[in-house]
């Protein structure tokens, strides 16, 4: 079954201790990206990645991290995470970009900050 | 600055009737346009798409309309059903993938 896979789909951790959230898409997509979704300001791209080792900054890249080491992951890292990073969290991913290639999601991270 | 828009953050309407939820957007350079449908615990998921040259798209059951005058777009969704209840977000795209989401719709079907 083609699938945009994350992990943790839950988790609640403390300020500085950093945590990884995972994604892996079986559809061998070139294009994936990050998403975080908070209340009242929809979603928001944090991070792209048009191609293995190609990453770029979306609209609030501001204390993440990724890579793309490789076409089927792209991992999001959270070095020192602070509670304004509480949020519901997406990754994406299409064949390429521009009309006719949506972008399949996952079914969401909702990492808590304490 | 870029930013897509609902116009009304809730849409209740009896099951049998159609729907139309609206957006309107401020970029014109956008190439395409997505309507998205979210439901409770899940991802985005990909309803109907139309370039930026196109003014009417059909699905099945589901029609796109967009006016470049204006910047709107809308979603008509034909015999609402219980199954069609969601969040439902329209964004804009361009060449680099990059896309921005409206606020989101939801939609509310009564039995």
């Amino acid at each position: 079954e083609a699938q945009v896979t994350q992990n943790p789909r839950y988790l609640i951790t403390v300020t500085g201790k950093k945590l990884t959230v995972t994604c892996s898409q079986n559809m061998n997509h070139e294009y994936m990206s990050w998403y975080r979704q908070d209340p009242g300001l929809g979603l928001r791209q944090i991070y792209y990645s048009m191609n293995v080792e190609v990453t770029d900054k979306g609209d609030v890249p501001e204390g993440y991290k990724v890579s793309r080491k490789e076409k089927r992951n792209f991992p999001l890292i959270l070095e020192s995470p602070s509670p304004n990073q509480t949020s519901l969290y997406f990754c994406a991913s299409s064949p390429g970009t521009g009309s006719g290639q949506p972008q399949h999601f996952g079914d969401g991270t909702r990492l808590s900050i304490l | 600055g870029e930013s897509v828009g609902l116009h009304l953050p809730t849409l209740s309407v009896q099951e049998g009737d159609n729907s139309i939820i609206n957006c309107a957007y401020s970029n014109s350079a956008s190439d395409y346009f997505i309507w998205y449908k979210q439901e409770s615990g899940k991802g985005p998921q990909f309803i109907i798409d139309i370039r930026s040259n196109m003014d009417k798209r059909q699905g099945q059951r589901v029609t796109v309309l967009l006016n470049k005058t204006v910047k709107h777009l809308s979603l008509q969704i034909a015999a609402t059903q219980p199954g069609d209840s969601a969040v439902y977000f329209c964004a804009e795209g361009g060449n680099t993938g990059k896309l921005i989401f409206g606020q989101g719709t939801t939609l509310q079907v009564k039995p």
